[in-house]
């Protein structure tokens, strides 16, 4: 199976800040790899897929880039309402598999 | 609008068994991959098993292979997942989500609210 970490477990920052988090696959998958939001007690949300592309309805201040084993999804400019927990996953073969999350807080 | 309402989940015991159900609307049902994530309370998630679009093809996590079965009704627009042989770590909020075309290894693009399933003596 693809073991998928990311870094930090968890972050504070402030409104406006810029904010990176990474992602690390186990082996390399090219670029099969998305990013989801999920607010405490809310379903998931699909931010960024196949590594960089902006999913419809998302604000462009979210991002992301890599490709093989290292990904990172930056936000530009924080905004209250991205206060929230951040998780990877690989598509690239099954089992699908999930980063543990990042948690962002005020 | 793209809906996915899950329902069925509750309490049961160990070595039980249990069927959820995901009544999906707003999309072609049959030609899209479907498919079950789960989350532990206070945990990350986990996919749990998909079924391709128009392949019918099914696949699963091996922690729940040869206990949980997934199943479709194209004609009702439902996604099912009956589940033998409960475990207390199969205890966890049960996600339907489907995914963005019709075989497995794709991103996730809708998800319901989730099913809540304990198991717990």
């Amino acid at each position: 199976d693809i073991q998928m970490t990311q870094s930090p477990s968890s972050l504070s920052a402030c409104v406006g800040d810029r904010v990176t988090i990474t992602c690390q696959a186990s082996q390399a998958i090219s670029t099969y790899l998305n990013w989801y939001q999920q607010k405490p007690g809310k379903a998931p949300r699909l931010l960024i897929y196949d590594a960089s592309n902006l999913e419809t309805g998302v604000p462009s201040r979210f991002s992301g880039s890599g490709s093989g084993t290292d990904f990172t999804l930056t936000i530009s400019s924080l905004q209250p309402e991205d206060f929230a927990t951040y998780f990877c996953q690989q598509c690239d073969e099954l089992p699908l598999t999930f980063g543990p999350g990042t948690k962002l807080d005020i | 609008e793209v809906q996915l309402v899950e329902s069925g989940g509750g309490l049961v015991q160990p070595g039980g068994s249990l069927r959820v159900s995901c009544a999906a609307s707003g999309f072609t049902f049959s030609i899209y991959g479907m498919s079950w994530v789960r989350q532990a309370p206070g945990k990350g998630l986990e996919w749990v098993s998909t079924f391709s679009g128009s392949g019918g093809s099914t696949y699963y996590a091996d922690s729940v292979k040869g206990r949980f079965t997934l199943s479709r009704d194209n004609s009702k627009n439902t996604l099912y997942l009956q589940m033998n042989g409960l475990r207390s770590e199969d205890t966890a909020l049960y996600y339907c989500a489907k995914l963005r075309g019709d075989y497995a290894e794709l991103p996730f693009d809708y998800w319901g609210q989730g099913t809540l399933v304990s198991v717990s003596s």
